[in-house]
């Protein structure tokens, strides 16, 4: 079954509101996650790196006052979108640890 | 810089057909792994192969097999006897570092493949 969950699996929101993404690892402890990016037709693009306990590392051009990342428990991280813009409208996927099986299903965010 | 070129964009072939994804890698790092993924339209990636930088060996899993030469930093994709469960987008990733808290997988920008009935 899936190790790793992301909640919510789509959400539509209104312009200026800010929504918040959960990254879970189910059945072993992350001590990184990863955050990706993705547009319509488009590759992944890694926006950040997660690490429990301590600030996120950011990728160029990504803006950590936009997009708070908070990676409080080795289980648990989240993404959040401040003040969201219909630019914003991607899919976010999350990986969890360091095996690159691990990613979560995504979610897709739609700003209008 | 690391970074994954994936030339072909769109690939439709005929169910049953033979098709194989490109793709060419740049890295300054000796040690490196390199990946393939699926993305169905669900959006979910689904792990194919991890190969690391000291294996060269060709492997094959039913259908797909691997083609890894690194004289010519290329990594290809073969689909054997396509079916149209096999359409997706198909993305090539790169790891510099060994598996470990810190590693990136960089992708690169995927290759559309449509199996036509």
């Amino acid at each position: 079954g899936a190790v790793v969950s992301q909640h919510p699996s789509w959400v539509i929101c209104k312009s200026g509101t800010s929504v918040k993404i959960e990254c879970r690892s189910l059945d072993f402890q992350a001590t990184t996650m990863f955050w990706y990016r993705q547009f319509p037709k488009q590759s992944l693009m890694l926006m950040a790196t997660s690490n429990e306990g301590s600030k996120a590392t950011y990728e160029q051009g990504v803006e950590k006052d936009k997009f708070l990342i908070n990676h409080a428990s080795l289980t648990l991280s989240t993404l959040t979108v401040t003040s969201a813009h219909p630019e914003d409208s991607s899919f976010y996927i999350c990986r969890a640890g360091s095996d690159e099986q691990y990613f979560g299903p995504g979610t897709r965010l739609t700003v209008t | 810089a690391q970074k994954v070129t994936q030339a072909q964009t769109e690939i439709s072939v005929v169910e049953k057909e033979d098709v194989t994804l490109d793709c060419v890698y740049e890295t300054r790092d000796t040690t490196y792994y390199l990946f393939w993924y699926k993305q169905p339209p669900s959006g979910e990636l689904v792990f194919l192969i991890r190969r690391n930088s000291f294996d060269e060996q060709n492997e094959i899993s039913g259908r797909y097999s691997w083609n890894f030469q690194k004289s010519t930093s290329s990594f290809n994709f073969t689909i054997t006897a396509s079916q149209v469960v096999d359409s997706a987008v198909y993305f090539c990733a790169l790891s510099e570092a060994p598996m470990n808290r810190d590693d990136k997988i960089i992708f690169g920008k995927g290759t559309r493949l449509h199996i036509l009935p």
